[in-house]
């Protein structure tokens, strides 16, 4: 399976706790996505990066949420001091966006991952 | 302010009855437009995109800018259309992040 992947696919944690999550691209994309979906809600942005530069974060991510694509390719989203009102589904996507120079670019299609399902309790 | 309207949360018709599925957005600029849909036990996918004028799976949505509208529409559902159906959209250029409405749960009866 070439598709983005994430891990793990379910997270229970206390309160208080910190979580990892981890997101592998698809191969050669150099944008990635984090965002974040509740009960009956559509997936709310969270970050990017545009290779391993940290682009964009949305003021959903409170300074508890941290996020880092170190070599470019895989993706941590790290959340400490979890709260129960963390607990949702954390959905990765990547895409290979062409034209970046002098800041104008050509959008693509953007490719989910199954996401990562965290309940805290 | 960017936002997208789904004012449908669950749709259901019969199977070979046209759908519509209605979307609403605010943009100050020219947005671009996505149908995305999630089948059961599936991850979320892309379904369709204004800028390419494709028909999917027989389902087609046209962008009206004066009723800043992106319904998604197909002439005679089938059971497998059965999923949950976002419309989203994202600015030209920059960070082209999604902004997605609240969805609409599709199902279609035999």
């Amino acid at each position: 399976d070439t598709g983005v992947s994430q891990d793990p696919r379910h997270k229970i944690t206390k309160r208080g706790q910190n979580v990892t999550f981890r997101c592998d691209p698809i191969s050669e994309h150099n944008r990635l996505y984090w965002y974040r979906q509740t009960l009956g809600q559509g997936p709310e942005f969270l970050t990017y990066f545009q290779n391993e530069a940290q682009l964009e974060k949305s003021r959903l991510l409170s300074d508890r949420f941290s996020a880092e694509r170190p070599k470019g390719s895989f993706s941590t989203l790290e959340i400490q001091r979890t709260e129960q009102g963390d607990s949702a589904m954390y959905l990765c996507a990547s895409s290979l966006v062409a034209g970046l120079a002098g800041g104008g670019s050509t959008g693509d299609t953007q490719y989910f991952g199954p996401g990562t399902r965290l309940t805290v309790l | 302010a960017q936002r997208v309207t789904q004012p449908e949360k669950l749709l259901s018709v019969f199977k070979g009855a046209p759908v519509e599925l209605k979307c609403n957005y605010s943009y100050s600029g020219s947005p671009e437009l996505f149908w995305y849909v999630q089948y059961s036990r599936q991850r979320l996918q892309l379904l369709l995109r204004h800028i390419s004028r494709e028909s999917i799976k027989g389902f087609t949505a046209d962008l009206n800018k004066g009723e800043t509208s992106f319904h998604l529409k197909k002439p005679f559902a089938q059971e497998e259309d059965s999923a949950m159906y976002y419309c989203a959209l994202s600015g030209w250029g920059g960070a082209q992040k999604l902004v997605f409405g609240q969805g609409t749960r599709l199902t279609i009866n035999p």
